[in-house]
């Protein structure tokens, strides 16, 4: 079962603008991760959040998490042609022996040049 | 430094058969997890393997089995194949200390079964 969910499903922009995503899961976390993939490729590992901190930024990229909502947002900065793809949070849930990243259904993100 | 490598790219299958995926782990890294994701999800968790032993199933049935060699390399079995296996399937690997935010995906096996 997913775990989380994107919003929105799709975003398309402007070379230049900022893109937002956001991700909403349900169940206390450990960390929280975000992915690119593109044309159904394999998956790429952008940034991780850990439950306890609140804001990282990693060049172009800036994510939030707010454990009170259970939720997180992806900001892309000065988005390009090649930031096109489809984005997927995934958590990493805490206790127990579960080993296995959670995915939400992912945001498509459409950079028109 | 090779990253995650899986077999074969693609494959076509029909209905009843079995299926064998392919992956090797990046170098150094002893743990492996597969995802199913299908045309339009996120992935989802098949289960992962340590040292030859499936640590977690995510909720599957039984027609998905796995494997991981002395190399680390691991395969996915897939029996009496449905339409609906029909997905892009995922290996990912990891040093087993860090597999909870370290994880290197491979570029996946497209199956498509008729």
């Amino acid at each position: 079962s997913q775990q989380g969910e994107e919003d929105p499903q799709a975003l398309s922009i402007q070379e230049g603008e900022n893109a937002t995503m956001n991700c909403s899961y349900k169940t206390s976390i450990n960390n929280l991760q975000w992915y690119r993939q593109n044309s159904g490729r394999g998956l790429v590992h952008l940034i991780l959040i850990r439950s306890n901190e609140r804001e990282k930024h990693s060049g172009r990229l800036r994510v939030t998490l707010d454990t009170s909502k259970k939720s997180s947002s992806l900001l892309i900065t000065a988005s390009r042609a090649a930031d096109t793809a489809s984005y997927f949070c995934a958590t990493y849930n805490s206790g127990g022996s579960n080993y296995k990243l959670t995915f939400g259904k992912g945001t498509l993100l459409t950079v028109n040049p | 430094d090779a990253g995650v490598t899986q077999s074969p790219t693609h494959l076509i299958k029909t209905r009843g058969q079995q299926v064998t995926l392919r992956c090797s782990p990046k170098s150094g890294h002893d743990t492996v997890s597969w995802y199913q994701q299908a045309l339009g999800q996120g992935p989802q968790f098949i289960f992962q393997y340590y040292e030859e032993e499936e640590r977690q199933r995510g909720n599957f049935p039984d027609r998905f089995s796995g494997h991981q060699f002395p190399n680390y390399s691991s395969e996915l079995n897939v029996n009496a194949l449905l339409l609906g296996d029909s997905a892009l399937y995922l290996c990912a690997s990891s040093l087993l200390d860090r597999s909870s935010y370290e994880q290197y995906f491979g570029p996946g096996t497209r199956l498509t079964v008729t």
